[in-house]
């Protein structure tokens, strides 16, 4: 098994541009994944594979990966942006999924 | 549209078997393509896989939680299931069922469509 280290809580101000990091050494064999999670309600995928998003995620949202850190970056980021963040893939092994401790985002 | 909505008990006891079922609509379970998983969350906690599972049979467990799971699939009614043993408190939770969907070398995988999440409490 192995793990995928997120930072709790992030902020960023109405429109700029803010990066959410997920460390782990799965990373360096699988893409990571990205869920956006609004309180109350279930996770929402918002970033896949190399850099891609799923139809009717904003184009602000984009994805890379570099070594063992894959990120989130969301470019002129929103009020409705506030929110936690997941990141999610398969461990090392290849035969389990593991999530991030997720990421808390702050518009300011 | 993909649809997947939870249902079970909303309230287990303690040493009881948790079992919850995976009602997808809208689309097929018995396809090669996709896995199909149970999530679950507690409260004000972050996300936790449990397994998932392929119509075909073949299952994958989270290793702290593999010797009290069990999670199985009926294609005839389009379901999949869970069932977790020995509860504790601890396993109170809102539990998820989501489709898993990869490439064919598995280094992209992702949960694309989610249920909307079911809350169980673990009380006597």
């Amino acid at each position: 098994s192995s793990e995928l280290t997120q930072d709790p809580a992030v902020s960023v101000a109405l429109g700029q541009t803010v990066r959410i990091t997920c460390q782990g050494d799965s990373v360096r064999s699988y893409y990571a994944s990205w869920y956006q999670q609004k309180s109350g309600q279930a996770p929402v995928l918002v970033i896949y594979g190399k850099n891609d998003r799923p139809s009717g995620i904003p184009d602000r949202f984009s994805g890379s990966s570099s070594g063992n850190t894959a990120s989130l970056t969301i470019t002129g980021a929103q009020a409705e942006d506030e929110a936690d963040y997941y990141c999610n893939s398969r461990d090392n092994s290849g035969n389990h999924w593991v999530f991030g401790g997720g990421t808390k985002l702050t518009v300011l | 549209q993909l649809q997947l909505q939870e249902s079970g008990p909303g309230l287990v006891k303690p040493s009881e078997t948790l079992s919850l079922t995976c009602t997808v609509s809208g689309g097929s379970i018995s396809s090669s393509s996709y896995y199909w998983g149970w999530i679950r969350q507690p409260p004000g906690k972050g996300l936790e896989w449990i397994g998932s599972i392929h119509y075909s049979g073949s299952t994958y467990f989270n290793p702290s939680l593999k010797s009290r799971v069990t999670i199985s699939v009926d294609t005839s009614k389009n379901q999949f299931s869970l069932k977790l043993s020995s509860v504790t408190t601890a396993d109170t939770a809102i539990y998820y069922c989501a489709r898993t969907r990869e490439n064919m070398v598995a280094t992209i995988t992702y949960f694309d469509y989610w249920g909307q999440g079911t809350l169980v409490t673990v009380s006597s």
